[in-house]
């Protein structure tokens, strides 16, 4: 009963250094995102992705890039990582996608640049 | 764009209490889905509740209701009978794009 599954859970990056967070899902779901959570701002959209093969920016993409590899996998890249990146960063998946449908969250992946 | 604003940054309600938490939004579109969802200390994220814009009827999930006014964009999240399960940030969300900046929601025994 996996569910969405977010790897690493952890992650300590000097400035410049690049790394990918991996997302899978397992429930046939459509769509995929991307979300940094800040303290006293919520969650913000990065990327998402409504299908396979598409993806598009959400509020705070720069810095970041996305790959949807196939219908479970959305990959998220930091090319050159910033202090700013620094973040709990979360994946989420929804059946329908656009407005309507749950979104089903990972459990996030504490990121650290230093 | 759209907006979501969460005024209220703590709350604090006795354990069986009632307490209500503020959602206010902006948009100018007609149809639109806004959310509740629960984050506890564990950081994972689950919806607590749904409203369909086009749904006068407000939404209900056991102690969890919400009162929708779609003139005010206002979305607040009343819990009825708290419990200290209840304890966690709860997040307003329009669709799938806009998050509010959170409440924490403490409860005392």
């Amino acid at each position: 009963n996996a569910g969405v599954t977010q790897t690493p859970k952890f992650q300590v990056l000097k400035t410049g250094q690049s790394m990918t967070l991996q997302c899978a899902q397992d429930m046939n779901h459509n769509s995929m995102y991307w979300y940094r959570q800040d303290p006293g701002m919520g969650l913000r959209l990065i990327y998402y992705s409504a299908s396979e093969g598409t993806t598009d920016k959400g509020e705070v993409p720069n810095g970041y890039n996305v790959s949807r590899l196939n219908k479970r996998e959305f990959s998220l890249r930091l090319e050159s990582a910033a202090p700013s990146q620094t973040s709990v960063y979360f994946c989420a998946s929804s059946e329908y996608g656009g407005a309507s449908g749950e979104l089903f969250f990972g459990e996030g992946s504490r990121l650290t640049v230093l | 764009a759209q907006t979501v604003t969460q005024s209220q940054p703590e709350m604090s309600v006795q354990e069986a209490e009632t307490v209500t938490l503020s959602c206010t939004y902006d948009t100018s579109e007609s149809d639109y889905y806004l959310f509740w969802y629960k984050q506890p200390p564990s950081r994972q994220m689950i919806l607590v509740i749904r409203q369909e814009a086009y749904k006068q009827q407000n939404a209900t999930e056991n102690r969890f209701s919400v009162n929708f006014q779609k003139a005010a964009k206002s979305f607040s999240l009343k819990i009825s009978d708290s419990q200290l399960g209840d304890a966690a940030m709860y997040f307003c969300a329009y669709d799938d794009m806009r998050f509010g900046a959170g409440t924490r929601l403490t409860v005392k025994p």
